[in-house]
Parts: structure tokens; C-alpha cells; sequence
């Protein structure tokens, strides 16, 4: 089944304490984003990547960074998580960059105390 | 810059009634623009796409979506509504490939 996941779904942590959120698609899809979501703001995205090793900021970085090492994963990190972090972190994949539907992973809730 | 506004932040209607979600949109050129439907507790879902070729588009569900070039509007309908069309949901323009999103509308349907 052609899907994006995430891991891990629901995640407390407490300021400073360094995370990983991964995601990983199996479609073969070069263009992956990582967006939050907070209410009445919609989802911003956070960073993008154009294929392995082309990453770029999106419209929030500041706080995250990416890697894009394999075509299938794109880990979103946060070195020293601040409680103004504590959102819902979606990832999504298409084809390319022009290819403008995009497949939305499952959410990541995270708080940061 | 592209953005994307949704006029209303929460809309609630009968079972069996109409449903109109509204968005206005403003690009530079001729945009790419969705609607995307959460449900609570869930990922994102595609509901329909408008990519110049009509201007009437038809997604899933029973929902579409008129684009109006005029009006810079991207209205999303749906004759009858169903408890289950509960949810929220979010117009986005593509910004070359970038998507940006509205803030949303939450749809309450009532039994």
C-alpha cells in the first residue's frame, strides 16, 4: 500500500531533550516536506527537500533541521525542543516539486514541557 | 506571494442540507488550488484539484469546488450534507509547488 509514515505518532518530552521525528514514504517520490499545524494558522511548512541531499527552508525552520540521506526518509529533528515547538508535525511526499499533490503522512502530536 | 483566506473559521449545517465552505485566493498568476478535508485525529486528505483544465471541479465524496477567476474564489459545495462530512477543511493554492494553506473551517454538522 502506497503510504507515508511517521513515527512516533504521540511524543511528551521536556525542553532541551533532542528528538527525532522520522518519516518515511514508498512511492518512489523525490519531493518530501515537513509542516506543522496550529490552530487557526493552518500547516506552515518547516523544510523541504528536492531529492537525496537537497534540502531547503520552508516558511517556520527556525528550531529544526532535516536530512535527506535516502530517497524514502526524511527525519525531522529538533536539537533543543522549546514548548513553542509543542504542535502537530504532518509530513507529505509527491513525485517532484511540480507534481503539486501531495500525500500527507498520519501527524505527529508532540508537547514540549 | 500566493495566500489563501477561508472566511469562515467554523460552519455548522443540518444533515440534508447544502454545504458551502468558502476561499478566496490571491496569486500572480494562474494558480493550482485544492481542497484538503481532516478528519479529527487524522492525516490530510485530497478532496479535489483544479489545475485550469474546468473550472468546475468534482472530488470526492459529492463535494466540487467552482473556480472563479473574476472573483479570485475557489468555493467548495456540496448539495447534501452527511454527519460524516464532519471535519475540517482546508483550501491551498500552489506557490510553484509550494503549498500554502488556509487557516481552515471546521464543518458541524447537525442530526
Amino acid at each position: 500500500e502506497a503510504q507515508v509514515t511517521q513515527n512516533p505518532r504521540y511524543l511528551i518530552t521536556v525542553t532541551g531533550k533532542k528528538l527525532t521525528v522520522t518519516c518515511s514514504q514508498n512511492m518512489n517520490h523525490e519531493y518530501m516536506s515537513w509542516y506543522r499545524q496550529d490552530p487557526g494558522l493552518g500547516l506552515r511548512q518547516i523544510y523541504y527537500s528536492m531529492n537525496v541531499e537537497v534540502t531547503d527552508k520552508g516558511d517556520v525552520p527556525e528550531g529544526y533541521k532535516v536530512s535527506r540521506k535516502e530517497k524514502r526518509n526524511f527525519p525531522l529533528i529538533l536539537e533543543s525542543p522549546s514548548p513553542n515547538q509543542t504542535s502537530l508535525y504532518f509530513c507529505a511526499s509527491s513525485l517532484s516539486r511540480s507534481q503539486e499533490t501531495q500525500y500527507f503522512g498520519p501527524g505527529t502530536r508532540l508537547l514540549v514541557l | 506571494a500566493q495566500s489563501v483566506t477561508q472566511l469562515d473559521s467554523h460552519v455548522s449545517v443540518s444533515e440534508g442540507t447544502p454545504v458551502l465552505l468558502r476561499c478566496n485566493y490571491s496569486s500572480s498568476y494562474s494558480p493550482s488550488l485544492f481542497w484538503y478535508v481532516q478528519h479529527p485525529n487524522k492525516g490530510l486528505q485530497l478532496l479535489l484539484k483544479y489545475t485550469s483544465a474546468a473550472t468546475l471541479v468534482k472530488g470526492i465524496n459529492g463535494f466540487e469546488a467552482e473556480f472563479k477567476k473574476s472573483e479570485t474564489s475557489f468555493h467548495l459545495t456540496k448539495p447534501s450534507a452527511h454527519m460524516s462530512d464532519a471535519a475540517e477543511y482546508f483550501c491551498v493554492v500552489s506557490d510553484r509547488g509550494k503549498l500554502v494553506f488556509g487557516a481552515g473551517t471546521i464543518l458541524r454538522v447537525k442530526s
